[in-house]
């Protein structure tokens, strides 16, 4: 059950785009649209950011996009805010079990 | 408003068990799959388990690294899920947080969390 592979960091200034990679495998992020994202501040709970590779749940702001292609999901955060400064994990079902990424820092500059 | 609040973490010595509780409000508990996810100190997340909703069977899948000592259950009547570890190990120091899954049947989208309860395990 290896973890999904993101960047350790990215960073980007205020209004810029960025994107996180997550890179698995054809037993996980290649096989279902299952990939979701997470948004996690310093001492807080995760909170869901992106479902089923790209639904937004109600609440999360339109500048947060999620795509797949083949074994990799990306998250897109556009127009970054100081607020969107946390970590980001992706998950991914992997047939009877989940894989999360190992997280990746994001710096707002 | 939905809400998850865990309980029942605390110092545990290796090999000795521990429940954790978590009790839901705000939405039909019965009608939905639960997961449990944990973060040890300065890590990342890994998924503990899931239970599916008696719709579904009311059936668990588990990590590899808890299966055979963790065991998911829950009582609807009481809006709780529970995890109940067993033969704990000092790699099971974390954080616990309860997630509502939105996955029917396959877990990984979860929707709502709660603020989680600290599991050390040290002699």
């Amino acid at each position: 059950q290896s973890a999904l592979t993101q960047p350790a960091s990215v960073s980007g200034s205020p209004g810029q785009s960025i994107t996180i990679s997550c890179t698995g495998t054809s037993s996980d992020v290649g096989s279902y649209n299952l990939v979701s994202w997470y948004q996690q501040h310093p001492g807080k709970a995760p909170k869901l950011m992106i479902y089923e590779g790209s639904k937004r749940p109600s609440g999360v702001s339109n500048r947060f996009s999620g795509s797949k292609s083949g074994n990799t999901a990306s998250l897109t955060i556009s127009g970054l805010q100081a607020e969107d400064e946390a970590d980001y994990y992706c998950c991914s079902y992997a047939g009877s079990h989940v894989v999360f990424g190992g997280g990746t820092k994001l710096t707002v500059l | 408003e939905v809400q998850l609040v865990e309980s029942g973490g605390g110092l545990v010595q290796p090999g000795r068990s521990l429940r954790l509780s978590c009790t839901a409000s705000g939405f039909t508990f019965g009608d939905y799959a639960m997961s449990w996810v944990r973060q040890a100190p300065g890590k990342g997340l890994e998924w503990v388990g899931f239970i599916r909703s008696k719709a579904y069977g009311g059936t668990t899948e588990y990590a590899a690294s808890v299966k055979g000592r963790f065991t998911i259950s829950r009582d609807d009547s009481k809006s709780i899920a529970y995890l109940q570890m067993n033969s704990l190990k000092t790699e099971d120091t974390a954080v616990y947080y309860c997630t509502r899954d939105l996955g029917w049947e396959l877990p990984g989208d979860f929707d709502y969390w709660g603020q989680g309860t600290l599991v050390t395990v040290s002699s």
